[in-house]
């Protein structure tokens, strides 16, 4: 089945303590990328990646990092999380980027506390 | 500043009736606008999108109008039907840039009554 994986799907943990969450899709997908969701402001693009080892800011990068390393994965870090990352997250691929419909995972609750 | 936006946070229809999602931009260069929806716990999947060149494209019950020279454009849900209740976002790209960003409005409620 054709999907994006992203683990795990609740996180709760506190302010500095560096995480990961990881995303993996299946369709052999040049693009990834990942959203933050927030009430009243909708999704918001952290990074992007057009394909593997070239990833470029979205528009809320800021205490954000990503790696591309191979095609599938495309894991989010968190060096320092502090208590205004608490959001819903999620990763998304496509076929090509910005013309081609994005495929999303089912999302990552955070909290930082 | 809210390059894509969606001013109705929520909307609220009849079984049967006519939805009539609205969405406006800023950004003149944006020649891609696609629509999602999301059901909680999910994440949001693809329903329909339209380049520029064109003002309108239909898939189903489902009809979006593009209105280049308002920077706004529509979603049609004839006739809505209570499984449509869900959140929709209005989504658009510069193609031209030749980057991954992509711009996400804030989101509509839909309900569809029975």
């Amino acid at each position: 089945e054709a999907q994006v994986t992203q683990n795990p799907r609740y996180l709760i943990t506190v302010t500095g303590k560096k995480l990961t969450v990881t995303c993996s899709q299946n369709m052999n997908h040049e693009y990834m990328s990942w959203y933050r969701q927030d009430p009243g402001l909708g999704l918001r693009q952290i990074y992007y990646s057009m394909n593997v080892e070239v990833t470029d800011k979205g528009d809320v990068p800021e205490g954000y990092k990503v790696s591309r390393k191979e095609k599938r994965n495309f894991p989010l870090i968190l060096e320092s999380p502090s208590p205004n990352q608490t959001s819903l997250y999620f990763c998304a691929s496509s076929l090509s980027g910005w013309n081609s419909p994005l495929h999303f995972g089912n999302g990552t609750r955070l909290t930082v506390t | 500043d809210q390059q894509v936006k969606q001013n109705s946070p929520s909307l609220s229809v009849q079984e049967g009736r006519i939805s009539i999602l609205n969405c406006d931009y800023t950004n003149s260069m944006f020649d891609y606008f696609l629509w999602y929806k999301k059901y909680p716990a999910e994440g949001p999947t693809f329903l329909i999108s339209i380049s520029s060149i064109k003002d309108k494209n239909e898939d189903g019950r489902f009809t979006v109008f593009l209105n280049k020279s308002a920077k706004h454009l529509s979603l049609h849900i004839v006739p809505s039907q209570p499984g449509d209740s869900a959140v929709y976002f209005c989504a658009a790209s510069d193609g031209s840039s030749n980057t991954g960003k992509l711009i996400f409005g804030q989101g509509t409620t839909l309900q569809v009554k029975p």
